[in-house]
């Protein structure tokens, strides 16, 4: 039963344009949420996060918004780069109980010239 | 900048055979975790260590996986005997502190391929 959902597995976006990767979650118990981002051969390496009394964080190109009432998160990505192509994994823990990060399936993103 | 190592990067064994593999995290951290992603999906923790002693290993199929941090330092990952479903991609992390709030360092991975 995935409590981590990323529904599309593939994305194409044009540079420049802005990439809107989602993500869905079932467990309300949800308190922290994280995107990854993972280039072919090497490990994810962490990009953005928001905790739950939160609904939107920003840090340069990158924003997560986060609907707790949809159980719902995006990740906006402005300018899409070239250097942005990679898998997007979007997760989630329970900070006050065993604080486990539970990954999603993963977006590819390819970022068209 | 220091980066989590693991070897080997790549490894192809038959069933029933043993592997093992290795990680060296980030100096200082004190969290070290392997997760297990096979292809299409997400990591999934296996086991989770806070110095040399293991806080979650709920996830781990201990009839055939092993794990060990000795030292506190670099931990070993063994499967014994290794069986198809086994091919993965072997991931170890580190991090300052075992909440999800300190971030994870993620290492290349060790791909394993049973035939």
């Amino acid at each position: 039963d995935q409590q981590v959902k990323q529904n599309s597995p593939s994305l194409s976006v044009q540079e420049g344009r802005i990439s809107i990767l989602n993500c869905d979650y079932t467990n309300s118990m949800f308190d922290y949420f994280l995107w990854y981002k993972k280039y072919p051969a090497e490990g994810p390496t962490f990009l953005i996060s928001i905790s739950s009394i939160k609904d939107k964080n920003e840090d340069g190109r990158f924003t997560v918004f986060l609907n707790k009432s949809a159980k719902h998160l995006s990740l906006h990505i402005v300018p899409s780069q070239p250097g942005d192509s990679a898998v997007y994994f979007c997760a989630a823990s329970v900070r006050n109980r065993d604080d486990k990060i539970i990954f999603g399936k993963g977006t590819r993103l390819h970022i068209l010239p | 900048e220091a980066e989590v190592a693991q070897s080997p990067r790549y490894k192809i064994t038959e069933k029933s055979q043993a592997v093992a593999f290795w990680c060296d995290p980030i100096s200082g951290h004190a969290t070290l975790y392997w997760y297990r992603q096979i292809l299409g999906q997400g990591p999934e923790l296996l086991v989770q260590f806070q110095d040399e002693s293991v806080v979650d290993d709920s996830q781990l199929p201990k009839d055939r996986f092993s794990a060990e941090r000795l030292k506190g330092v670099d931990s070993t990952l063994k499967i014994q005997p290794a069986e198809l479903g086994d091919s993965a991609m072997y991931l170890c992390a580190s991090s300052l502190a075992p909440t999800s709030k300190n971030e994870q360092f993620f290492g290349p991975g060790t791909r394993l391929t049973v035939l």
